[in-house]
């Protein structure tokens, strides 16, 4: 069974601190991830994705990949109120696939 | 702004009575997804159609069925709701597979 997990949280953060969000994926074979933003009742937000290993930076988001120990992560710099959501990290496991994780609901403190 | 779009957001129906929710996008994306979302869980993914082949999960209730009149057009019918389908039911894209996937807003499902 292909598995993503993650800490369900809640990971709470004060404002302007620097939020970090991990995830690790059972299949090797995964090639593409992805983080999404979920606020609740609404629907997931592509933030991010990386398909090599390193770092990948869009403004104050950082995606890291390390395939070798199957973990993605992902970094919010200055942490903000409105960044309060459930975070989805999925991975795509090849036939048009992509298996998410249940999220982690961060809580970013005024 | 080329989108995914969702009718109707929020959808009341009787146990039992069918159902349609539709979805339709503008990406001219190839690959339309249907999935289910309770609370506090992952996306389940139902089916997905690359153009007009459709791919059915082993775990999908035959209770659920998939159309693609065309490539912007994807609609869910649900023959017979249970309570258990109460839930959210994402429309997703993508232009490619594995390639990043685009959500449209929802539909609310409640089942009375």
């Amino acid at each position: 069974q292909k598995e993503v997990e993650q800490n369900s949280g809640p990971l709470s953060v004060p404002e302007g601190a620097i939020a970090s969000l991990n995830c690790t994926y059972s299949d090797r074979g995964s090639q593409s991830f992805f983080w999404y933003r979920q606020y609740s009742g609404k629907s997931p937000e592509l933030i991010m994705s990386i398909y090599s290993n390193g770092d990948k930076e869009d403004g104050r988001f950082t995606a890291q990949l390390n395939k070798a120990s199957q973990y993605v992560s992902l970094l919010i710099r200055d942490s903000q109120p409105s960044d309060s959501a459930t975070y989805l990290c999925a991975g795509f496991s090849g036939t048009y696939k992509y298996i998410f994780g249940t999220g982690t609901r961060l809580k970013v403190l005024a | 702004d080329a989108m995914v779009i969702q009718n109707p957001r929020y959808q009341v129906t009787q146990f039992g009575k069918p159902v349609t929710l539709s979805c339709s996008q503008t990406l001219n994306h190839n690959v339309m997804y249907w999935y289910q979302q309770k609370s506090s869980q992952a996306p389940k993914l139902l089916f997905h159609y690359y153009d007009k082949d459709f791919n059915n999960e082993a775990d999908t209730p035959d209770n659920f069925q998939s159309r693609r009149p065309n490539t912007s057009f994807c609609f869910l019918d649900i023959r017979s709701p249970g309570l258990g389908d109460a839930a959210m039911y994402l429309c997703a894209t993508s232009s490619t597979s594995g390639g990043e996937q685009y959500f449209g807003p929802g539909t609310r499902l409640t089942v009375t």
